[in-house]
């Protein structure tokens, strides 16, 4: 079945730092794949998406690029702000999983001033 | 419009009371979702509705019972929950059914904070 991995928290960074926050996947066919956000004591958001191969998804300073060949989703953010503190979880969607979202575990950001 | 709206923010029950969360969306989307957060988890999917008609139940206990009375509306009943219960309930709606176009973007509520004594 369709499996997300992505590396396990808590990541701590301070302000203007480079972020990286690895995702790779497993998946039937060729899956559309999602960054969502979730703010301390919110629900989630959509950040950013791809849904092809080679595509580039971007956001608020934040992009990812979907390799098929190496089957990730790497999330990059070049310069970190206090306000980017929150959960961020990779997802993918495809018709393997009957359309459902597949999450992967969530990686806790802190960014200190 | 691009918000779904959940209430209430909190709840708090006992395992014998019988409540309802309630989750509305204006944004004519036909698919919408019920989501389970624990702390520090992923959401888990509990029920999605397409078009008003229940398409996935992941093998809920009967204790949940959702509901869709229009296309904007989704009610998740609670009877006779247990502690292990407590949890995050999130609603979320998607553009198009189920198996349409856009449909792995999510719009979430802020969910309800569902505590079981």
């Amino acid at each position: 079945g369709d499996s997300v991995t992505q590396m396990e928290g808590p990541v701590t960074l301070s302000e203007e730092a480079f972020l990286t926050i690895n995702c790779t996947y497993t998946a039937t066919g060729y899956p559309s794949l999602f960054w969502y956000v979730q703010y301390p004591g919110e629900g989630l958001q959509l950040l950013l998406k791809a849904t092809k191969a080679d595509d580039k998804g971007s956001n608020k300073g934040f992009e990812a690029t979907y390799r098929k060949e190496t089957t990730s989703f790497h999330l990059e953010k070049g310069s970190v702000q206090v306000s980017d503190s929150a959960v961020y979880f990779c997802a993918l969607r495809s018709g393997g999983s009957n359309y459902k979202l597949t999450f992967g575990k969530g990686t806790l950001l802190t960014v200190n001033p | 419009d691009t918000e779904v709206t959940q209430t209430p923010k909190h709840l708090v029950m006992g395992m014998t009371n019988k409540k309802s969360l309630k989750c509305e969306q204006h944004m004519g989307h036909r698919a919408m979702y019920w989501y389970k957060q624990k702390a520090k988890k992923p959401p888990e999917l509990m029920f999605v509705y397409s078009y008003e008609k229940l398409s996935i139940n992941e093998s809920v206990p009967s204790r949940f019972s959702p509901e869709c009375p229009n296309s904007s509306l989704l009610n998740l009943h609670l009877h006779a929950l247990q502690p292990e219960d407590s949890a995050l309930y999130l609603c979320a709606s998607s553009q198009g059914g189920l198996a349409g176009p856009n449909t792995g973007e999510l719009f979430f509520g802020e969910g309800s904070r569902l505590t079981v004594l």
